[in-house]
């Protein structure tokens, strides 16, 4: 099982520039998001979703920009890289059923960001 | 100021020693989750605790749900190199909103 694909792992990129990080899953979850993590800082989640062609911003949206037309695919969108975006990115997913939110998260292994 | 806030940042002790990781919040959540992330990999799900007062065990591992479910804690008994890792609790609060707290970053030295 392949579980949650992030693709790419390493990513240079220079102030301005754009970029797609890819997420995919095959779990069929409802719910995706993608968090970044800094040091010190634990993860902050950047934008969610609940399910195809609804997005929501996170603690941290600014920058960022998401969509999800599929169940399977939730990508994140830096529309103009800043240095402040330097980080390591996570995609996440879980099946929620019912109200309350309590399912496990399944993680990627992560993309590694930097912008010069 | 983040949501769930873990103390302490940063934990070095020497194998077989005992140890407890704090995660505390303001706001009441419905759950508490735990996960632990080793170097280069995302984190991976350790328990999920549910009812205020609730203790549970895994192994070594002993996590508890504050009464007022505000808070959390993490204890190990006896570590061992194997326990080195970042910790990390998390929970929503309201909706689908899945915060993480800050991180407590262990390192257990044979």
């Amino acid at each position: 099982n392949a579980g949650v694909t992030q693709t790419p792992k390493f990513q240079v990129l220079k102030t301005g520039q754009s970029m797609t990080l890819q997420c995919a899953q095959d779990m069929n979850h409802e719910y995706m998001s993608w968090y970044r993590q800094d040091p010190g800082m634990g993860l902050r989640l950047i934008h969610y979703s609940v399910g195809a062609g609804i997005t929501d911003q996170g603690e941290v949206p600014n920058g960022y920009n998401v969509s999800r037309s599929t169940t399977e695919d939730f990508p994140l969108r830096l529309l103009s890289a800043a240095p402040s975006q330097t980080s390591v990115y996570f995609c996440a997913s879980s099946y929620v059923g019912g109200g309350a939110h309590t399912g496990e998260l399944f993680f990627g292994e992560g993309s590694r960001l930097t912008v010069l | 100021t983040q949501l769930l806030e873990q103390s302490p940042q940063f934990l070095s002790i020497q194998e077989g020693e005992n140890l407890t990781v704090y995660c505390n919040s303001s706001s009441v959540f419905s759950s508490l989750q735990w996960y632990r992330q080793e170097p280069g990999e995302g984190p991976v799900l350790l328990v999920t605790v549910v009812t205020g007062g609730e203790v549970k065990k895994l192994k070594r591992l002993t996590f508890q749900f504050g009464d007022a479910r505000k808070d959390s804690s993490l204890h190990i008994t006896a570590a061992q190199p194997g326990d080195t890792g970042l910790y990390l609790c998390a929970g929503a609060p309201t909706g689908n909103q899945f915060y993480f707290g800050t991180g407590t970053s262990l390192t257990v030295i044979p």
